[in-house]
């Protein structure tokens, strides 16, 4: 089963608006970090959040983190139209390297 | 820094041909990655090379699929022979050499098998 499971599926906001976007996981995890997907394009990496940190910030992204929880959000402030994409947290669970996605979440700016 | 890139962006072939994705990481990055994304669901681990060994390939979906990385610098994946359901998007990523560290990604490569 999979690692990560993002909450919701889609989101459409309109420009200005706030975003925010969850992830759950199952097991440990050394890390979780957090991906945009332009449509077409590669993974662009946006914030990394360590198991021992609650949370952390980046421009406009605030991420928090609930290890007790299994589950993190990540926030986006002031959207705008550049910001649609979908969004995928990917955790590296604790004795390994490899990252563990989560299905996504797919973002629409309304302008 | 360049990032990592792949080639081809695009691969279209008919079920039983060949292919190979290649992947060429970030200089000096000794972690390489492969995942892939199948249409519809999420991004799965393929496999992890560390320099020129093969660290991690759990992810490996069977005996078809076939990486390599000669030399500890760019690496290639193989699809042999291709299956319908091997159609998706291939990600590479890299990353240095200490833990807990971002991968980078590249563009990916779309195969279609028809």
């Amino acid at each position: 089963s999979q690692q990560g499971e993002e909450d919701p599926q889609a989101l459409s906001i309109q420009e200005g608006e706030n975003a925010t976007m969850n992830c759950s996981y199952k097991t440990s995890i050394n890390n979780l970090q957090w991906y945009r997907q332009n449509s077409g394009r590669g993974l662009v990496h946006l914030i990394l959040i360590r198991s021992n940190e609650r949370e952390k910030h980046s421009g406009r992204l605030r991420v928090t983190l609930d290890t007790s929880k299994k589950s993190s959000s990540l926030l986006i402030t002031a959207s705008r139209a550049a910001d649609t994409a979908s969004y995928f947290c990917a955790t590296v669970i604790q004795g390994a390297q490899k990252l563990v996605f989560g299905q996504g979440t797919r973002l629409t700016i309304n302008p | 820094e360049a990032g990592v890139t792949q080639f081809p962006s695009h691969s279209v072939i008919e079920k039983g041909q060949t292919v190979t994705l290649r992947c060429d990481p970030i200089s000096g990055h000794d972690n390489l990655y492969w995942y892939r994304r199948v249409m519809g669901k999420e991004i799965k681990f393929l496999l992890h090379f560390v320099k020129e060994s093969k660290q991690d390939e759990s992810g490996m979906p069977n005996n078809r699929f076939l990486a390599e990385r000669t030399g500890g610098t760019y690496s290639t994946l193989k699809v042999q022979p291709a299956e319908l359901e091997d159609s998706g998007v291939y990600f590479c990523a890299s990353s240095r050499s200490y833990r807990n560290n971002e991968q980078f990604f590249g563009p990916g490569t779309r195969l279609t098998v028809l």
